[in-house]
């Protein structure tokens, strides 16, 4: 069974610090994405990582996804409140198209 | 485009009512996907629908749970008999495959369903 698992689970910062979350498995993941969501809302796609060990940037957001595809970190540079939101990683099941989700990082940062 | 479109955003029912969720998928999206959201079990796929076909409904908790797609722009989840611990964020999202490794999923606002 393909599971994604994230931590911490919870996490209150204070503006500007940096933080990192991270999303693991045991199985290999052709892709994994990164949502957020925002209370009242649904998750946002962030960003998708195919390519093992790649490295993406969305401004203050950097994405890796590990060598093995097994995992993958979301890392924010100077945290602002706005960044304050539950964060998501999905990854497709094998042979099939749908998404399992891990089990979120909640995030909040403090003014 | 205004994304997908979910309706009721709120719905307060008591035990034993049927309870009908809407939602309005992106002009030109081929996938359309039902999940429910709760703080136990985090963002669980229930069913998801290929061209209005359903695909895969081994996420649908029980046989009080039920969806259909009429059509390329309209489908429904239906609870019937709705009990307690059917309360959550219900989702529909949508996308459009292109024939890649991925697809990003559009989501609805969501319906937050009580029931009493």
């Amino acid at each position: 069974t393909q599971l994604l698992e994230q931590s911490p689970q919870f996490l209150s910062i204070q503006e500007g610090e940096n933080l990192t979350v991270y999303c693991n498995s045991s199985s290999v993941f052709s892709s994994l994405q990164w949502y957020r969501q925002e209370p009242g809302e649904g998750p946002v796609l962030l960003v998708t990582v195919v390519t093992g060990g790649e490295v993406k940037k969305l401004k203050r957001l950097t994405f890796q996804f590990g060598d093995a595809r097994k995992d993958s970190s979301l890392h924010i540079t100077a945290a602002q409140p706005g960044d304050t939101g539950l964060y998501l990683c999905a990854g497709p099941l094998s042979g099939t198209y749908k998404y399992i989700f891990g089990t979120g990082t909640r995030l909040k940062v403090l003014a | 485009d205004a994304g997908v479109i979910q309706s009721p955003r709120h719905e307060v029912t008591e035990m034993g009512q049927e309870v009908t969720l809407r939602c309005k998928p992106i002009s030109g999206h081929d996938y359309l996907f039902w999940y429910r959201q709760t703080m136990m079990r985090g963002l669980e796929l229930l069913i998801y629908f290929n061209n209005n076909v359903p695909i895969d409904d081994s996420g649908m908790p029980e046989d009080r749970f039920s969806a259909k797609m009429p059509n390329a722009s309209f489908s429904t989840l239906k609870i019937q008999p709705s009990e307690p611990r059917d309360s959550a964020v219900y989702f529909c999202a949508s996308s459009y495959w292109g024939g890649g490794s991925s697809y990003e999923q559009y989501f609805g606002p969501g319906t937050r369903l009580t029931v009493t």
